[in-house]
């Protein structure tokens, strides 16, 4: 079943310790973003990458850091989570065949609390 | 930058009635996505579109690429409708398709 699987559904940490939201596919799809998700603001995406170690920043990258180093793989890292950034993040995925794509595929979605 | 407008934001209808959700864009794009939020989260695509109309069950969707606007029907709406809708348009060729920005999107209340 095609399907982009995102690790942990729900977590709640502290200030300043550094956490890891994984984000896995099995499409081998090429392009691959994080957004996050508050209320008023929709969906801004933070990250995107277009292929295997290839990433760029979205509209809200401050805070956040990612990695592409496989092509199934891309997961979320908080370095120092603060709690601005207690939020609901989606992890999606896309392939880029033909001139305009393919439909995006989104994970469950991750609740993170940041006290 | 890209602006995506939704209307309605909020929408309360009868179980049965025709429903239109709508979305405009601001600048040329290379396809529009409509996606469905349910109340535990997830999010799932519905469509997507770069012309013309696509038709998926009572659910139809529409765009116009020279008006910059898109449309979302269901028809016979029924409770388990109930949902946020999203519109997202990706307006990247090649290497920025990935890139989608999204409406804020409209909240459906289907009551029985």
């Amino acid at each position: 079943e095609a399907q982009v699987t995102q690790n942990p559904r729900y977590l709640i940490t502290v200030t300043g310790k550094k956490l890891t939201v994984t984000c896995s596919q099995n499409m081998n799809h090429e392009y691959m973003s994080w957004y996050r998700q508050d209320p008023g603001l929709g969906l801004r995406q933070i990250y995107y990458s277009m292929n295997v170690e290839v990433t760029d920043k979205g509209d809200v990258p401050e805070g956040y850091k990612v990695s592409r180093k496989e092509k199934r793989n891309f997961p979320l890292i908080l370095e120092s989570p603060s709690p601005n950034q207690t939020s609901l993040y989606f992890c999606a995925s896309s392939s880029g065949q033909g001139r305009v794509g393919t439909e995006a595929f989104f994970g469950q979605g991750t609740r993170l609390t940041v006290v | 930058k890209n602006e995506v407008e939704q209307s309605p934001q909020n929408l309360t209808a009868q179980e049965g009635e025709f429903i239109t959700i709508n979305c405009s864009y601001s600048v040329g794009i290379s396809a529009l996505h409509w996606l469905q939020q349910h109340p535990g989260g997830g999010i799932v695509s519905l469509f997507m579109l770069s012309s013309g109309k696509k038709k998926h069950g009572r659910l139809i969707a529409t765009i116009n690429i020279q008006e910059k606007h898109s449309s979302l029907h269901i028809t016979a709406s029924h409770p388990r409708d109930s949902a946020v809708y999203i519109c997202a348009v990706r307006w990247g060729y090649g290497g920025s398709q990935g890139n989608l920005i999204f409406g804020k999107g409209t909240k459906l209340s289907v009551k029985p």
